[in-house]
Protein backbone atom coordinates (compact mmCIF):
# COMPACT_ATOMS: atom_id res chain seq x y z
CA UNK A 1 0.00 0.00 0.00
CA UNK A 2 0.63 3.33 -0.25
CA UNK A 3 0.82 4.45 3.22
CA UNK A 4 1.48 3.01 6.69
CA UNK A 5 -0.67 0.33 7.94
CA UNK A 6 -1.89 -0.57 11.58
CA UNK A 7 -4.23 -3.19 12.87
CA UNK A 8 -6.29 -4.21 14.48
CA UNK A 9 -8.10 -0.70 14.09
CA UNK A 10 -9.42 -1.38 17.47
CA UNK A 11 -9.16 -3.29 20.18
CA UNK A 12 -10.77 -4.20 23.51
CA UNK A 13 -8.88 -6.64 26.26
CA UNK A 14 -9.11 -7.60 29.38
CA UNK A 15 -7.04 -6.23 32.31
CA UNK A 16 -3.99 -8.83 32.27
CA UNK A 17 -4.39 -9.98 28.91
CA UNK A 18 -1.58 -9.67 26.31
CA UNK A 19 -2.26 -7.53 23.09
CA UNK A 20 -0.51 -7.62 19.72
CA UNK A 21 -0.21 -4.36 17.71
CA UNK A 22 0.64 -4.69 14.31
CA UNK A 23 2.29 -2.05 11.45
CA UNK A 24 3.45 -2.19 8.28
CA UNK A 25 5.64 0.64 7.37
CA UNK A 26 5.72 2.73 3.36
CA UNK A 27 7.86 0.34 1.18
CA UNK A 28 11.65 1.31 1.31
CA UNK A 29 11.64 3.29 4.87
CA UNK A 30 14.10 2.22 6.70
CA UNK A 31 12.95 3.38 10.18
CA UNK A 32 9.81 2.79 12.04
CA UNK A 33 8.52 4.43 15.22
CA UNK A 34 5.75 3.64 17.98
CA UNK A 35 4.05 5.86 19.75
CA UNK A 36 1.37 6.37 22.83
CA UNK A 37 -1.09 8.67 22.66
CA UNK A 38 -3.47 9.44 25.38
CA UNK A 39 -6.68 10.88 25.16
CA UNK A 40 -6.25 14.64 25.04
CA UNK A 41 -2.18 14.38 25.58
CA UNK A 42 0.64 14.51 23.07
CA UNK A 43 2.87 12.15 21.23
CA UNK A 44 4.77 9.66 23.70
CA UNK A 45 7.43 8.09 22.04
CA UNK A 46 7.56 4.27 23.08
CA UNK A 47 10.82 2.82 20.43
CA UNK A 48 12.37 2.77 17.21
CA UNK A 49 14.09 0.66 14.91
CA UNK A 50 16.51 1.84 12.52
CA UNK A 51 17.14 -0.93 9.21
CA UNK A 52 18.40 -4.22 11.01
CA UNK A 53 20.23 -1.99 14.38
CA UNK A 54 19.11 -2.67 17.50
CA UNK A 55 16.23 -0.91 18.19
CA UNK A 56 15.83 2.29 20.69
CA UNK A 57 14.08 1.34 23.74
CA UNK A 58 14.13 4.37 26.11
CA UNK A 59 10.49 4.96 25.36
CA UNK A 60 9.35 1.75 26.81
CA UNK A 61 7.29 2.53 30.07
CA UNK A 62 7.38 -0.95 31.40
CA UNK A 63 9.03 -4.00 30.83
CA UNK A 64 5.49 -5.62 29.77
CA UNK A 65 5.91 -3.42 26.75
CA UNK A 66 8.67 -5.30 23.78
CA UNK A 67 8.63 -4.67 19.98
CA UNK A 68 9.92 -6.92 17.20
CA UNK A 69 10.74 -5.76 13.26
CA UNK A 70 11.04 -8.96 11.47
CA UNK A 71 13.07 -8.55 7.98
CA UNK A 72 13.39 -5.06 8.11
CA UNK A 73 9.90 -4.42 7.38
CA UNK A 74 6.33 -5.32 9.61
CA UNK A 75 6.61 -4.82 13.45
CA UNK A 76 4.14 -6.05 16.22
CA UNK A 77 4.32 -4.01 19.85
CA UNK A 78 3.48 -6.60 22.21
CA UNK A 79 2.32 -5.93 25.19
CA UNK A 80 1.99 -8.11 27.95
CA UNK A 81 -0.58 -8.20 31.22
CA UNK A 82 -2.77 -5.00 29.75
CA UNK A 83 -3.35 -2.59 32.76
CA UNK A 84 -6.22 -0.24 32.44
CA UNK A 85 -3.42 2.98 32.36
CA UNK A 86 -2.55 1.15 28.77
CA UNK A 87 -5.74 2.83 27.01
CA UNK A 88 -4.43 4.80 24.17
CA UNK A 89 -3.78 5.48 20.91
CA UNK A 90 -0.96 3.03 19.82
CA UNK A 91 0.66 5.14 16.50
CA UNK A 92 3.22 3.83 13.82
CA UNK A 93 5.11 5.58 11.65
CA UNK A 94 7.70 5.39 9.66
CA UNK A 95 10.18 7.57 7.89
CA UNK A 96 13.35 6.86 4.90
CA UNK A 97 16.21 6.82 7.81
CA UNK A 98 16.04 7.84 11.60
CA UNK A 99 18.35 10.85 11.93
CA UNK A 100 18.60 11.86 8.41
CA UNK A 101 18.20 15.53 7.49
CA UNK A 102 15.34 16.33 5.91
CA UNK A 103 13.41 13.25 7.66
CA UNK A 104 10.08 13.03 7.57
CA UNK A 105 7.28 10.52 9.67
CA UNK A 106 4.51 9.17 8.28
CA UNK A 107 1.41 8.30 10.34
CA UNK A 108 -0.36 4.97 10.27
CA UNK A 109 -4.23 4.85 11.07
CA UNK A 110 -3.79 4.16 14.82
CA UNK A 111 -4.75 1.20 17.20
CA UNK A 112 -7.18 2.35 19.76
CA UNK A 113 -6.84 0.04 23.22
CA UNK A 114 -8.91 -0.37 25.70
CA UNK A 115 -8.48 -2.21 28.48
CA UNK A 116 -11.68 -3.33 30.63
CA UNK B 1 17.35 16.86 27.10
CA UNK B 2 16.16 18.08 24.21
CA UNK B 3 12.72 19.88 24.50
CA UNK B 4 10.32 21.23 21.82
CA UNK B 5 8.23 23.58 23.39
CA UNK B 6 4.84 25.09 22.18
CA UNK B 7 1.78 26.60 23.88
CA UNK B 8 -1.28 24.32 24.37
CA UNK B 9 -3.55 26.66 23.93
CA UNK B 10 -6.83 26.43 23.20
CA UNK B 11 -5.89 29.64 20.72
CA UNK B 12 -9.21 30.45 19.22
CA UNK B 13 -9.08 32.86 16.12
CA UNK B 14 -12.23 34.25 14.24
CA UNK B 15 -12.90 32.77 10.43
CA UNK B 16 -10.88 34.59 8.32
CA UNK B 17 -7.94 35.79 10.30
CA UNK B 18 -4.61 34.68 10.71
CA UNK B 19 -3.46 32.07 12.96
CA UNK B 20 -0.05 32.23 14.67
CA UNK B 21 1.39 29.03 16.33
CA UNK B 22 4.43 29.54 17.71
CA UNK B 23 7.01 26.73 19.02
CA UNK B 24 10.86 26.49 20.19
CA UNK B 25 13.22 24.13 20.58
CA UNK B 26 16.14 23.40 23.03
CA UNK B 27 19.00 22.08 20.48
CA UNK B 28 20.68 24.86 17.88
CA UNK B 29 22.15 21.74 16.23
CA UNK B 30 18.95 21.05 15.20
CA UNK B 31 18.32 20.53 11.38
CA UNK B 32 14.80 20.01 10.07
CA UNK B 33 11.57 21.21 11.45
CA UNK B 34 8.16 20.13 10.90
CA UNK B 35 4.40 21.29 11.52
CA UNK B 36 1.71 18.15 11.69
CA UNK B 37 -1.92 18.68 11.99
CA UNK B 38 -3.75 16.23 14.03
CA UNK B 39 -7.58 16.40 14.01
CA UNK B 40 -9.59 14.69 16.88
CA UNK B 41 -9.28 11.09 17.03
CA UNK B 42 -7.51 10.98 13.93
CA UNK B 43 -3.58 10.35 13.22
CA UNK B 44 -1.23 13.19 12.73
CA UNK B 45 -0.49 14.38 8.84
CA UNK B 46 2.43 16.57 8.01
CA UNK B 47 1.31 19.84 6.41
CA UNK B 48 4.49 21.60 6.13
CA UNK B 49 8.35 21.33 6.22
CA UNK B 50 10.95 24.14 6.48
CA UNK B 51 15.04 23.36 6.69
CA UNK B 52 16.34 26.83 6.20
CA UNK B 53 15.94 30.42 7.88
CA UNK B 54 12.86 32.46 6.37
CA UNK B 55 9.39 31.73 5.29
CA UNK B 56 7.94 28.98 3.24
CA UNK B 57 5.02 29.54 1.53
CA UNK B 58 1.93 26.64 1.10
CA UNK B 59 -1.27 28.08 -0.13
CA UNK B 60 -2.49 29.43 3.04
CA UNK B 61 0.22 28.22 5.20
CA UNK B 62 3.48 30.48 5.78
CA UNK B 63 5.93 28.43 8.11
CA UNK B 64 8.71 30.71 9.43
CA UNK B 65 12.37 29.89 10.77
CA UNK B 66 14.67 31.92 13.03
CA UNK B 67 17.76 29.33 14.28
CA UNK B 68 19.59 32.20 15.96
CA UNK B 69 16.08 32.39 17.93
CA UNK B 70 15.64 28.25 17.72
CA UNK B 71 12.35 29.28 16.65
CA UNK B 72 9.87 27.96 14.11
CA UNK B 73 6.06 29.28 14.06
CA UNK B 74 3.02 28.31 11.80
CA UNK B 75 0.80 30.65 10.09
CA UNK B 76 -2.45 29.94 8.99
CA UNK B 77 -4.22 32.81 6.42
CA UNK B 78 -7.62 32.98 6.48
CA UNK B 79 -8.56 30.74 9.07
CA UNK B 80 -11.43 28.28 8.48
CA UNK B 81 -13.65 26.30 10.80
CA UNK B 82 -11.84 22.79 8.87
CA UNK B 83 -8.40 23.98 10.16
CA UNK B 84 -9.42 23.65 13.93
CA UNK B 85 -7.20 20.84 14.92
CA UNK B 86 -4.20 20.27 17.14
CA UNK B 87 -1.37 21.47 15.50
CA UNK B 88 2.16 19.22 16.05
CA UNK B 89 5.78 21.12 15.83
CA UNK B 90 8.44 18.68 15.63
CA UNK B 91 12.29 18.71 15.12
CA UNK B 92 15.39 16.40 13.83
CA UNK B 93 17.61 17.42 16.18
CA UNK B 94 21.01 15.68 14.48
CA UNK B 95 21.51 12.09 14.44
CA UNK B 96 18.30 10.84 16.54
CA UNK B 97 14.43 10.72 15.56
CA UNK B 98 11.91 13.61 15.68
CA UNK B 99 11.30 15.10 18.99
CA UNK B 100 7.46 16.35 19.00
CA UNK B 101 5.58 19.16 21.06
CA UNK B 102 3.18 18.72 22.94
CA UNK B 103 0.35 20.05 20.49
CA UNK B 104 -1.28 23.50 20.36
CA UNK B 105 -5.06 23.38 20.03
CA UNK B 106 -6.57 25.63 17.21
CA UNK B 107 -10.10 26.47 17.11
CA UNK B 108 -11.28 28.35 14.30
CA UNK B 109 -14.68 30.42 15.04
CA UNK B 110 -17.20 30.71 12.61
Amino acid sequence: GAGVSQSPSNKVTEKGKDVELRCDPISGHTALYWYRQSLGQGLEFLIYFQGNSAPDKSGLPSDRFSAERTGGSVSTLTIQRTQQEDSAVYLCASSWRAGAAQETQYFGPGTRLLVL
Amino acid sequence: QKEVEQNSGPLSVPEGAIASLNCTYSDRGSQSFFWYRQYSGKSPELIMSIYSNGDKEDGRFTAQLNKASQYVSLLIRDSQPSDSATYLCAVNEGNTPLVFGKGTRLSVIA
